[in-house]
């Protein structure tokens, strides 16, 4: 059964700092792995997306990386900002189509002016 | 602006009644997906359907139901015999798997309080 860990449940830093989040699965037969953000209180917001054939996928000063073999993703956020204060949460597919996501409990990052 | 709306946003109900959760979707998707956030945990899948006229259980589908008469609606009811029910639930929509996967798209969410 696919286990998903983000490590740590919670971070925070101050203003301008560059940060690694952190995903690890247990199953390294995915098809792919998601990254999503969620504000208190709303529903999940799609950052990345990175197929299992894909090492990474940038979005601005995002960046994600996959490494299957090893079972574990990092979320980059470059230059942090108040306004990246969220719970950043990764999924992992291990079948074809999104039905078979396992969710990871999420990071609740805090960013400090 | 293309997406999924959920209503309502806050709902209370009394032990014992059945409700339903609205999920409406403008985004074309043929795949629409119910979650369950509690805190603490991640998010569990409660039901999928991938086409109208057809869904299939998730994870904890027990005490739940749902219909998709219409590729727009996926309604969720709650019934009396989920044990419990109080939580946040999410609806989410995707263009079907088949595709190596595609990024899910989520309503804002409704929060259920049963008393």
């Amino acid at each position: 059964k696919q286990e998903v860990t983000q490590i740590p449940a919670a971070l925070s830093v101050p203003e301008g700092e560059n940060l690694v989040l952190n995903c690890s699965f247990t199953d390294s037969a995915i098809y792919n792995l998601q990254w999503f953000r969620q504000d208190p209180g709303k529903g999940l917001t799609s950052l990345l997306l990175i197929q299992s054939s894909q090492r990474e996928q940038t979005s601005g000063r995002l960046n994600a990386s996959l490494d299957k073999s090893s079972g574990r993703s990092t979320l980059y956020i470059a230059a942090s900002q108040p306004g990246d204060s969220a719970t950043y949460l990764c999924a992992v597919c291990t079948q074809g189509g999104s039905e078979k996501l396992v969710f990871g409990k999420g990071t609740k990052l805090t960013v400090n002016p | 602006d293309g997406g999924i709306t959920q209503s309502p946003k806050y709902l209370f109900r009394k032990e014992g009644q059945n409700v339903t959760l609205s999920c409406e979707q403008n985004l074309n998707h043929d795949a629409m997906y119910w979650y369950r956030q509690d805190p603490g945990q991640g998010l569990r899948l409660i039901y999928y359907s991938q086409i109208v006229n057809d869904f299939q259980k998730g994870d904890i589908a027990e005490g739940y139901s749902v219909s998709r008469e219409k590729k727009e609606s996926f309604p969720l009811t709650v019934t009396s015999a989920q044990k419990n029910p109080t939580a946040f639930y999410l609806c989410a929509s995707s263009i079907p798997g088949g595709q190596a996967g595609s990024p899910l798209h989520f309503g804002n969410g409704t929060r259920l309080t049963v008393t």
